[in-house]
């Protein structure tokens, strides 16, 4: 699985939008971009997941930029909720395939 | 709506003694994945199944064996438990028809004195 790169750690007011960056530039062609969160030492939680499509879902927008070596997640209306470790995540997907967690982006919302 | 199940949630041992951990997925969910988090560390894939076969493997100790039952409810065996084991452990479970979504238990918190 490609390799990603993220900022340890973002602040965000609250209400406001989050922007969390991803760069995956070893991406390959088949390999989807993947978003999972991690509330402290709760099991993680599935975001969101794209190709090469811009994705939107109840939770969040996903931005892949054309050539995919990078991507950002958004949060449009952050709340303290939101306070977790962010992993973004390269994976052909499918199948039974294991999740290769980096080192993610602690973002913390402020009131 | 259900959710993915471990037992125990929390649980202490020796150094050498051993360990079972299990994991009911969610109804209908045929895949299931474990992970191990230590201290301050990211969660590491350890092992999966589909269909009651082993279908990726990943950092698993050979001291470790899992396997996955006719219910599709698995079991994590440890053996000759070590201090570096102390760790929270995932069971995550996907189905054929979402299979790019794992949802992920509460996790079983593991400590070895």
């Amino acid at each position: 699985d490609a390799k990603t790169t993220q900022p340890p750690s973002m602040d965000c007011a609250e209400g406001r939008a989050a922007n969390l960056p991803c760069n995956h530039s070893t991406i390959s062609g088949n390999e989807y971009v993947y978003w999972y969160r991690q509330i402290h030492s709760q099991g993680p939680q599935y975001i969101i997941h794209g190709l090469k499509n811009n994705e939107t879902n109840e939770m969040a927008s996903l931005i892949i930029t054309e050539d995919r070596k990078s991507s950002t997640l958004i949060l449009p209306h952050a709340t303290l909720r939101d306070t977790a470790v962010y992993y973004c995540i390269v994976s052909s997907g499918g199948g039974a395939d294991g999740l290769t967690f980096g080192k993610g982006t602690h973002l913390i919302i402020q009131p | 709506a259900a959710g993915v199940i471990q037992s125990p949630r929390h649980l202490i041992k020796e150094k050498r003694e051993t360990a079972t951990l299990k994991c009911y997925p969610i109804p209908r969910h045929d895949t299931v994945y474990w992970y191990q988090q230590g201290p301050g560390q990211d969660p590491q894939f350890l092992i999966s199944f589909y269909e009651k076969m082993q279908s990726d493997k990943g950092s698993i100790p050979d001291r470790f064996s899992a396997q996955q039952f006719s219910d599709y409810h698995s079991e994590l065996n440890m053996s000759s438990l070590e201090l570096g084991d102390s760790a929270l452990y995932f069971c995550a479970s996907s189905s054929t028809l979402r299979p790019d979504t794992q949802y992920f238990g509460p996790g079983t918190r593991l400590t070895v004195l």
